[in-house]
């Protein structure tokens, strides 16, 4: 099983639509976790960072369910521009003691007009 | 502005051959690192530095080799050794890795072998 595992889709949403990400890890250990974005080519870009309390900025909703062992991500309301690969990242305990980021293989998402 | 600068953008290497892959910060953070992502898979970690002169192996580091002569400087060193070279390199620094500070990336270098 992968530490880090996430629906590689295609979502293909229309303009407008809601749309949500399921992130799901392995750790229960993991102490924090963020979802990046990456377009085609290019740097992955911090988004949001991810509290137990849940966090929303804008038009996105980002939750974490240690329970469970999941991060979800909500895009309401998307746009064109919402089109790119998301990335679920995780920070754990590595076995030395030290900690080790570990990152999802990302959701692509295809807004259309 | 502050930033992370990976040069160059495309890289060609022939056969045999080492090819240098440059990164530069100037965001004064303490930890940088080197990270490989292939078609459909998350990045994988290269080689990380915690501080000046110091760095180590991440998942994948056979192959390859780096070095950390300057705060600001993290070069990448693909050798001869690493048999499928062919990917996305992206260079990424954080202030401090032991506090699990978010990840800035540079721009990447797509590394072809020819």
């Amino acid at each position: 099983r992968k530490e880090v595992e996430q629906d590689p889709g295609p979502f293909n949403v229309p303009e407008g639509a809601t749309v949500a990400f399921n992130c799901t890890y392995s750790n229960s250990a993991s102490q924090s976790f963020f979802w990046y974005r990456q377009d085609c080519r290019k740097e992955p870009k911090l988004l949001m960072s991810v509290y137990s309390s849940g966090n929303e900025d804008g038009r996105f909703t980002a939750q974490l369910n240690r329970a469970s062992q999941y991060i979800s991500l909500l895009i309401r309301d998307s746009k064109l521009s919402d089109s790119a690969t998301y990335l679920c990242v995780v920070n754990m305990r590595g076995n030395t003691g030290g900690f080790k980021t570990i990152f999802g293989a990302g959701t692509r998402l295809f807004v259309k007009a | 502005d502050g930033g992370i600068t990976q040069s160059p953008k495309y890289l060609f290497r022939k056969e045999g051959q080492n090819v240098t892959l440059s990164c530069e910060q100037n965001l004064n953070h303490d930890a940088m690192y080197w990270y490989r992502q292939d078609p459909g898979q998350g990045l994988r970690l290269i080689y990380y530095s915690q501080i000046v002169n110091d760095f180590q192996k991440g998942d994948i580091a056979e192959g390859y080799s780096v070095s950390r002569e300057k705060k600001e400087s993290f070069p990448l060193t693909v050798t001869s050794a690493q048999k499928n070279p062919t990917a996305f390199y992206l260079c990424a620094s954080s202030k401090d890795r032991g506090r699990l500070d978010k990840l800035f990336f540079g721009s990447g270098t797509q590394l072809s072998v020819l």
